[in-house]
């Protein structure tokens, strides 16, 4: 099945800067690329999304690149906010089903 | 729009004795329902699929006799843990899509999960 990589595990930011998480996967099949934030004890909540027929998608602050060739995409998080302190789990999956990584701590420093 | 609601929040249960944890698909038909579990300081682990109307597909390892799933509708799914014992304490997440199988996944809503203690 599929396998997700994620580094790094923690990342810490001074507020302002960038943040960039990336993962890897392993099943050139997966066709789905979500991105979740997850706060203490909440619902993680998509933050941004690709497939594989874009290289790259941007939502204001936040934008996902995607390598079908190398089979790894990363999360950018520009101008970054407290706000934006949370667990990031990037995702890859087809035909209905996601395999998450580990997690990433993000910390940014006020 | 596409909100998933979990009942209950949090629920403390002795060893032995059976839990019902309900996922529902507030304003959009769910035809795929996923439960997944989250140790503290853990990934979302996926246990089952299911679909509307047919079984759970089970993830290797999960009992299926002690995780009961039923998606009766395109709006409920129910996972309930039998026999529950302390090692089963954890958080339990459903989300809901309306992707079926063998097409480009939709997007995955998650409930706000479920706290379970078994003392």
């Amino acid at each position: 099945g599929e396998n997700v990589e994620q580094h790094p595990s923690t990342l810490s930011v001074q507020e302002g800067d960038s943040a960039v998480i990336k993962c890897t996967y392993s099943d050139s099949a997966s066709n789905y690329f979500p991105w979740y934030k997850q706060e203490l004890g909440k619902r993680p909540q998509l933050i941004i999304d690709i497939r594989s027929n874009v290289g790259e998608k941007k939502d204001q602050r936040i934008a996902v690149t995607l390598n079908k060739t190398a089979k790894h995409f990363s999360l950018h998080i520009t101008e970054t906010q407290p706000e934006d302190s949370a667990v990031y789990y990037c995702a890859a999956g087809g035909n209905n089903r996601l395999a998450f990584g580990k997690g990433n701590q993000v910390v940014v420093i006020p | 729009g596409a909100v998933v609601s979990q009942h209950p929040s949090w629920v403390i249960c002795k060893s032995g004795t059976s839990v019902k944890i309900e996922c529902r698909s507030l304003d959009f038909q769910a035809t795929t329902m996923f439960w997944y579990r989250q140790f503290p300081k853990q990934s979302l682990m996926l246990m089952a699929t299911s679909n509307e109307g047919s079984k759970a597909t089970y993830e290797q390892g999960v009992e299926k006799d002690k995780f009961l799933i039923n998606h009766a509708s395109l709006t409920l799914s129910t996972l309930t843990v039998t026999s529950a014992h302390p090692e089963d304490s954890s958080f339990y997440i459903c989300s809901a899509s309306t992707g079926t199988s063998g097409r480009a996944l939709d997007t995955q809503y998650f409930g706000p999960g479920t706290r379970l203690t078994v003392l």
